[in-house]
């Protein structure tokens, strides 16, 4: 069963770069697309980004200009960094499994596995 | 503003059906296939339905997709107090952005 856990800081200061790590579990990292989703405290799940295994990226463009995810297959980990945060970037920050598939033109995009979760707050 | 519309909220009764609308176009919801997710109280989303209206391992038969034009939809039945959850849909937008995009979210009360 593939797992997923985020790490990293819980407090964030304004105009600081924001860092999480993702580390798989019980699967390996290769072949697949991995995915930060976001969601501030009472409202719903914004989509950040993902990182193919080879390392090519798909940022969403509201937040390209500050968006960065990298991969570290030796390390089963992917990890995201968000920079120049405000108030407005606290929000819990899920890691998940993304299938990407191409059926006659037609895109399927599933998230099936969804790490629990860890609340980033940005203030001084 | 989502790119894909969901109501924000739906009620029945124990034991009832209820359904949840997702609202898109033509370069999301129509061209490509939706996913649904369930989110319960102080959790993480769960994957529920995908390509439309497949059901992974472990869901239970009482969830059911379906997909027509630019509109998705969610349907439960026999309505448990244990699906008191947000739900949310998902799909490609093959726009310029070509992006991943979520419905704002749908919060389901079993009164």
């Amino acid at each position: 069963q593939v797992q997923l856990q985020e790490s990293g800081p819980g407090l964030v200061k304004p105009s600081e770069t924001l860092s999480l790590t993702c580390t798989v579990s019980g699967g390996s990292i290769s072949s697949y697309y991995w995915s930060w989703i976001r969601q501030p405290p009472g409202k719903g799940l914004e989509w950040i980004g993902y990182i193919y295994y080879s390392g090519s990226t798909n940022y969403n463009p509201s937040l390209k200009s500050r968006v960065t995810i990298s991969v570290d297959t030796s390390k089963n980990q992917f990890s995201l960094k968000l920079s120049s945060v405000t108030a407005a970037d606290t929000a819990v920050y899920y890691c998940a499994r993304l299938r990407i598939t191409m059926v006659r033109g037609v895109i399927i995009t599933v998230f099936d596995y969804w790490g629990q979760g860890t609340l980033v707050t940005v203030s001084s | 503003q989502s790119v894909l519309t969901q109501p924000p909220s739906v009620s029945a009764a124990p034991g009832q059906k209820v359904t949840i609308s997702c609202s898109g176009s033509s370069s999301n919801i129509g061209n490509n296939y939706v996913s649904w997710y369930q989110q319960l109280p102080g959790t993480a989303p769960k994957l529920l339905i995908y390509e439309n209206n497949k059901r992974p391992s472990g869901i239970p038969d009482r969830f059911s997709g379906s997909k027509s034009g630019t509109s998705a939809t969610l349907g439960i039945t026999g309505l448990q107090t244990g699906d008191e959850a947000d739900y949310y849909c998902g799909t490609w937008d093959s726009s310029l952005s070509a992006s991943v995009v979520f419905g704002g979210g749908t919060k389901l009360t079993v009164l």
